[in-house]
């Protein structure tokens, strides 16, 4: 099983900062990583698919990069409605994993 | 508009068993494979199960494999979990999800269904 280590547990910053997530594979997955948003009480939401592509609707603040073991989530401005867990998930096997999530607080 | 309607979630013994459903509606159905992922209490989220699009293949995560049997019934637009020898550790809200074009992320999901093992 590939497992996702996500960094930091916990993310405290202001609306308008600049939010950088990590996401660190136990082997390489490839390109093949996505990043999604949960708030709570809903359903987690597609942001990013193959490590650096957005999904449909995603505003353009949002931002992904990496390849192999080593992959970022990038918010460049915060908003407000941003404040949220993140996880990653990788597919490059059909045994799917999902990082422990990062939750981003506000300051 | 896409929606997965998932039901049947209920409190149960450990040693029970339970059978989950996932009502799909505003997309073909059986071009998609199909998942289960869950999420324990206050907890993050758990991969389960998939399915191809005319159920020929399915996975299972090793925490629940040889105990849960995912299926489909295609005519019915429906995915279906049949979960034995429960525990408590399989406690969680089970959401259905469809995957992205063909690639195994998961762009809707539904609004879960709780599951509680617990004597």
């Amino acid at each position: 099983e590939i497992v996702l280590t996500q960094s930091p547990a916990t993310l405290s910053l202001s609306p308008g900062e600049r939010a950088t997530l990590s996401c660190r594979a136990s082997q390489s997955v490839s390109s093949y990583l996505a990043w999604y948003q949960q708030k709570p009480g809903q359903a987690p939401r597609l942001l990013i698919y193959d490590a650096s592509n957005r999904a449909t609707g995603i505003p353009a603040r949002f931002s992904g990069s990496g390849s192999g073991t080593d992959f970022t989530l990038t918010i460049s401005s915060l908003e407000p409605e941003d404040f949220a867990v993140y996880y990653c998930q990788q597919r490059s096997n059909w045994a799917i994993t999902f990082g422990q999530g990062t939750r981003l607080e506000i300051k | 508009e896409v929606q997965l309607v998932e039901s049947g979630g209920v409190v149960v013994q450990p040693g029970g068993s339970l059978r989950l459903s996932c009502a799909a509606s505003g997309f073909t159905f059986d071009d998609y494979t199909m998942h289960w992922v869950r999420q324990a209490p206050g907890k993050g989220l758990e991969w389960v199960s998939l399915i191809s699009w005319d159920g020929g293949s399915t996975y299972y995560a090793d925490s629940v494999k040889g105990r849960f049997t995912i299926s489909r019934d295609n005519s019915k637009n429906s995915l279906y979990l049949q979960m034995n020898s429960l525990r408590t550790e399989d406690t969680a809200l089970y959401y259905c999800a469809k995957i992205y074009g063909d690639y195994n992320y998961f762009d809707y999901w539904g609004q879960g269904t709780l599951v509680t093992v617990s004597s």
